[in-house]
């Protein structure tokens, strides 16, 4: 059974960094990509970016580019998902989802439980 | 970036009637291999959002098959053929023919 699942809820002060963790099990992790979502309180989600966990390829949203920085740990079945220069526009829930390819289609059929972020001062 | 409208915003259906979402793009979702790269998502309160529809019309594992999909190009629609109380929450249609994949406004289905 697949399974994601996330670290859990965060409080952050403006200009910090975020760290989210996702650990992947119940499928072969290096087959997949690992896509990144964020979903502001009463807002669409937001695409942020995805890794390809085989060879570690990375895609991220202009909107991220230059704070965003995605990760994976083969051995230990995680991704991570790393925000800089936090700001209160950055609160809300950030998800991570897996998907296949291009070609497959870029659908994420899996979704983690989502970890609620809070930036304050 | 491509820009996702769906309709309605709200949709309000009785019990065992039908329901359908619109979802428009701004340009062309159609890709090389001849798919529609247009998925549509379920969010159920304080849930994740779950998968029902990818490219276009294939319903994902597990979906009834009272959810269809449909469309081409610029314009698909979700349809549901008899609602049922499970069905509240939030459908969000998005495109992944380029990033940034982008996610339509979501359309709150509630049940009369």
């Amino acid at each position: 059974q697949v399974h994601l699942v996330q670290s859990g809820a965060e409080v952050e002060r403006p200009g910090a960094s975020l760290k989210v963790f996702c650990k992947a099990s119940g499928f072969t992790f290096t087959n997949y990509f690992i896509h990144w979502v964020r979903q502001a309180p009463g807002q669409r989600p937001e695409w942020m970016g995805w890794i390809h966990v085989g060879n570690g390829d990375t895609k991220y949203s202009q909107k991220f580019q230059g704070r965003i920085i995605l990760t994976r740990d083969t051995s230990a079945t995680t991704a991570h998902m790393q925000l800089s220069s936090l700001t209160s526009e950055d609160t809300g829930t950030y998800y991570c989802a897996r998907g296949l390819g291009a070609v497959s289609g870029w659908h994420f059929d899996n979704w983690g439980q989502g970890t609620h972020v809070t930036v304050s001062s | 970036d491509i820009v996702v409208t769906q309709s309605p915003l709200s949709l309000p259906v009785t019990p065992g009637e039908p329901a359908s979402i619109s979802c428009r793009s701004s340009q062309s979702l159609l890709y090389s291999n001849g798919y529609n790269y247009l998925d549509w998502y379920l969010q159920k309160p304080g849930q994740s959002p779950q998968l029902l529809i990818y490219l276009g019309s294939n319903r994902a594992s597990g979906v009834p098959v009272r959810f269809s999909g449909s469309g081409s190009g610029t314009d698909f629609t979700l349809k549901i053929s008899r609602v049922e109380a499970e069905d509240v929450g939030i459908y969000y249609c998005i495109q992944t023919v380029q990033t940034p994949f982008i996610f339509g406004q979501g359309t709150r289905l509630e049940i009369k």
